[in-house]
């Protein structure tokens, strides 16, 4: 059980915005900044989104994220067929002596 | 470029341990945190630890505490992960990441994974 809830699966059409939710609580998203990585099958994740909303150079300005409180969500804007991935949010957790925490992930299929 | 290159798979038996480890070039070794992530075949990413390479200093998941052990060799800028009494459960892909810091997820350069299979 991920201490950070993803939904499991999400799905649009291409051309669409999709967003993915990520919950948590005040030990981690409450009181650190948030990272999104996407994954595609039998590679490493890639940084998509650091600091809550921000791009890492090379990624598109399609890719947005947000938080509020104890969530945050990634957006995924005009859809594309190569952003069927796994979607991961991350952050700090500061209990239990703080630690590194992922949330389950969302695998974004593309119709 | 910034590379971060690991060891290859391994096959272990239940109880023992295993030893991998992540080369990093094009960057300065000592400057940036290095973090080890595992996943389990189609499961979801979970965080094991942290080293300073710069002090040796070093930070475990809960989880982990008492069977991890990462060490850095400045020498070879390389960083090991060695994980002990084996179960089948740790069966998975870890993956050595690096960070500016260390209470943080924000890994922006990544190693290819290493796969380690528990079998007997």
């Amino acid at each position: 059980q991920s201490v950070l809830t993803q939904p499991p699966s999400a799905s649009g059409t291409p051309g669409q915005r999709v967003t993915i939710s990520c919950s948590g609580s005040r030990s981690n998203i409450g009181s650190n900044t948030i990272n999104w990585y996407q994954q595609f099958p039998g590679t490493a994740p890639k940084l998509l989104i650091y600091s809550n909303s921000q791009r890492p150079s090379g990624v598109p300005d399609r890719f947005s994220g947000s938080k509020s409180g104890t969530s945050a969500s990634l957006a995924i804007s005009g859809l594309q067929s190569e952003d069927e991935a796994d979607y991961y949010c991350a952050t700090w957790d500061d209990s239990l002596n703080g630690q590194g925490v992922f949330g389950g992930g969302t695998k974004l299929t593309v119709l | 470029q910034v590379q971060l290159v690991q060891s290859g798979a391994e096959v272990q038996e239940p109880g023992a341990s295993v030893k991998v480890s992540c080369k990093a070039s094009g960057y300065t070794f000592n400057g940036y945190y290095m973090h080890w992530v595992r996943q389990a075949p189609g499961q979801g990413l979970e965080w094991m630890g942290w080293i300073n390479p710069s002090t040796g200093a070093t930070k475990y998941a809960q989880n982990f505490l008492g069977r991890v052990t990462m060490t850095r060799d400045l020498s070879i800028t390389t960083s090991h992960m060695q994980l002990s009494g084996l179960r089948p459960d740790d069966t998975a892909v870890y993956f050595c990441a690096r960070s500016v810091m260390g209470a943080s997820t924000k890994f922006d350069f990544w190693g290819q994974g290493s796969l380690v299979t528990v079998s007997s």
